[in-house]
């Protein structure tokens, strides 16, 4: 089975722009996830999409926005980009069940640079 | 608001020694937690997890402690190899099913 795969793996913007992060996520599994990790820190949960809709949110303003396609692969929106964005982006995905644990499969990342 | 800590930002144990990595949680709601490996430049990689009505589970060379009174989880790592090296984070979920909140990690380094 394939895992969770990301792109870009690196990209570097300039404040304002945007930018967009695509995910494809492992065989199988139809919620994705996405993380935002600074440097030294652990993730930080921006969103959740399960059937092509959003499933919970973190603490992250609106110019953070995503989506879901019928083969459940995903992306991540950043708009108006600052400094403080750049991080690495990191999307998991899982098979939503309605019992039991949800282990999450990580991609690799796409490391995001704002100058 | 709620978070999940590790003790020690740095641990460095000898080669074949068994390391033991701490993380303390603050949300008493918590009923599952996780703990991920994260290598340079790759994704967290699930190691072992445990729901809140357990208070230990083990895996191949891993244990996980859950200690719900004093809000404390631990990672034990039986006879560590130089492969473990890594960043180790606790999570917890709550609420939102695959809502996880990590801590800042702890880097585990093995000497030879």
């Amino acid at each position: 089975e394939t895992g969770v795969t990301q792109s870009p793996t690196h990209l570097i913007k300039t404040r304002g722009q945007q930018v967009t992060l695509r995910c494809s996520s492992q065989s199988g599994h139809n919620t994705v996830s996405w993380y935002q990790q600074a440097l030294g820190q652990g993730p930080q949960f921006i969103f959740q999409y399960y059937r092509e809709e959003e499933n919970g949110r973190g603490n992250f303003p609106p110019r953070f926005s995503g989506l879901q396609f019928p083969n459940y692969s995903s992306e991540l929106n950043v708009n108006a980009l600052e400094l403080d964005d750049s991080a690495l982006y990191l999307c998991a995905s899982h098979l939503q069940v309605s019992s039991g644990a949800n282990v999450l499969t990580f991609g690799a990342g796409s490391r995001l640079t704002v100058l | 608001g709620e978070s999940v800590g590790l003790h020690l930002p740095t641990l460095s144990v000898q080669e074949g020694d068994n390391s033991i990595i701490n993380c303390a949680y603050s949300n008493s709601a918590s009923d599952y937690f996780i703990w991920y490996k994260q290598e340079s430049g790759k994704g967290p990689q699930f190691i072992i997890d445990i729901r809140s009505n357990m208070d230990k589970r083990q895996g191949q060379r891993v244990t996980v402690l859950l200690n719900k009174t004093v809000k404390h989880l631990s990672l034990q790592i039986a006879a560590t190899q130089p492969g473990d090296s890594a960043v180790y984070f606790c999570a917890d979920e709550t609420g939102t099913a695959s809502k996880l909140t990590f801590g800042t990690g702890t880097r585990l380094q093995v000497t030879l």
